[in-house]
């Protein structure tokens, strides 16, 4: 089945400890993309991917970092986390970086910084 | 991107067909139509998406105005299953990038 599968699902962890949220998805997407969403501010973006080794920043994305080794692969590191990076994370894929090319979504990481 | 315009909320009756509208006055020759939903704060689902001509998929269609104004997208026979918010945007064509922003959406409720 055609998915991006997003690891973990839901995250309690404290200030300072770094963590990775992992993404991949298995359609041979060239784009990826990372996303935030927050109640009252909709949906914004962190990093993106055009390909492998390409990355380049959303508009949100002080405290984060991202690498793209492989092309089903896209994770998201949060080398300090602090509480203000509380918040719903989502990872999109999709065939090309065109805006005729819809993306799809992972089911979504939960995390919680206290 | 161009804005969208979407009612806050509408209401269904199960089996019969939703239509959600979209505004999208200042919208660009080049700029597409997607529609989205989100279910209880699951991953945003791709619906449709379409330029100039309607579209229709095993999910939904998608009307397009002439002037590409506006959009309605249709749900032809709605289940409680469909009960999400529908976001309605448009995309800019080219770019190096293009990102999804999502307004506040349309929260359809479908109705037993």
């Amino acid at each position: 089945e055609a998915q991006v599968t997003q690891n973990p699902r839901y995250l309690i962890t404290v200030t300072g400890k770094k963590l990775t949220v992992t993404c991949s998805q298995n359609m041979n997407h060239e784009y990826m993309s990372w996303y935030r969403q927050d109640p009252g501010l909709g949906l914004r973006q962190i990093y993106y991917s055009m390909n492998v080794e390409v990355t380049d920043k959303g508009d949100v994305p002080e405290g984060y970092k991202v690498s793209r080794k492989e092309k089903r692969n896209f994770p998201l590191i949060l080398e300090s986390p602090s509480p203000n990076q509380t918040s719903l994370y989502f990872c999109a894929s999709s065939f090309k970086h065109l805006s005729n090319q819809p993306q799809h979504f992972g089911d979504g990481t939960r995390l919680s910084i206290l | 991107d161009a804005k969208t315009t979407q009612p806050p909320s509408m209401d269904c009756a199960e089996g019969r067909a939703a239509n959600l509208p979209c505004n999208h006055s200042t919208i660009s020759g080049n700029e597409y139509v997607y529609w989205y939903r989100q279910i209880h704060s699951q991953g945003p689902q791709y619906i449709i998406h379409g330029l100039k001509n309607n579209e229709t998929n095993e999910m939904a269609s998608l009307i397009i105005t002439e002037d590409r104004k506006s959009s309605t997208l249709i749900l032809p026979h709605a289940t409680l299953r469909d009960t999400a918010v529908y976001y309605c945007i448009v995309i800019t064509s080219g770019g190096s990038n293009y990102k999804l922003t999502f307004g506040k959406g349309t929260l359809l409720t479908v109705n037993p």
